[in-house]
């Protein structure tokens, strides 16, 4: 079953310009992650949000944790073409180490 | 280079056939995982190994199976293989939970 949720399916935006993304999920969690997936390409690892953080930053992006709402948002700001990849969010079932994935967005960054 | 390295990165495969995906890490992480990504459906965790000499079922886990002699290695079987296996295969691993460490992936076709 799949626990985080991301929106929108699908992003195009201009260089230069931010782009948004959101993830929700349905039960309580410990962390949060955010990853990246170039085309044809594994994973990256972007970054990992606690339940207990509310934001954090890693160079250009921004990640926000609102666990009331059981959602996070993804920011990255003055996109450049090389962020076109899909995005996936992650999260933790509250036992073992498995992290469930999103089915991801998928970002097109126009120059 | 440390991280994950899948072999072989493709492979068509007849129906009924038996198949072993490999994977081994030069992290000495102590968990390791198999995911399938599938369009639309994001990735789907198939096996895991939270330690050597012990594995676990994912979310679809049938028609699959794993082993773990030893931290560096995780290989995954099909042993008969069918159509809807068709699929990209990401093994990842894990020392923590702060994030996976994903390989480049083995693109599978079976016919």
């Amino acid at each position: 079953s799949q626990q985080g949720e991301e929106d929108p399916q699908a992003l195009s935006i201009q260089e230069g310009e931010n782009a948004t993304m959101n993830c929700s999920y349905k039960t309580s969690i410990n962390n949060l992650q955010w990853y990246r997936q170039n085309s044809g390409r594994g994973l990256v690892h972007l970054i990992l949000i606690r339940s207990n953080e509310r934001e954090k930053h890693s160079g250009r992006l921004r990640v926000t944790l609102d666990t009331s709402k059981k959602s996070s948002s993804l920011l990255i700001t003055a996109s450049r073409a090389a962020d076109t990849a899909s995005y996936f969010c992650a999260t933790d079932e509250g036992y073992g180490q498995n992290f469930v994935f999103g089915p991801g967005t998928r970002l097109s960054v126009l120059p | 280079t440390a991280g994950i390295t899948q072999a072989p990165t493709s492979q068509i495969l007849a129906a009924g056939r038996s198949m072993t995906l490999r994977c081994t890490q030069d992290m000495r992480h102590n968990a390791m995982y198999w995911y399938r990504q599938d369009l639309g459906l994001g990735l789907r965790l198939i096996h895991y190994s939270n330690t050597a000499g012990t594995t676990g079922k994912g979310e679809v886990p049938d028609g699959y199976s794993v082993s773990r002699a030893n931290t560096d290695d995780f290989p995954l079987t099909l042993a008969s293989a069918v159509p809807s296996q068709t699929s990209v295969y990401f093994c990842a691993s894990s020392d923590s939970r702060l994030g996976y460490t994903f390989g480049s992936g083995t693109r599978l076709t079976v016919v």
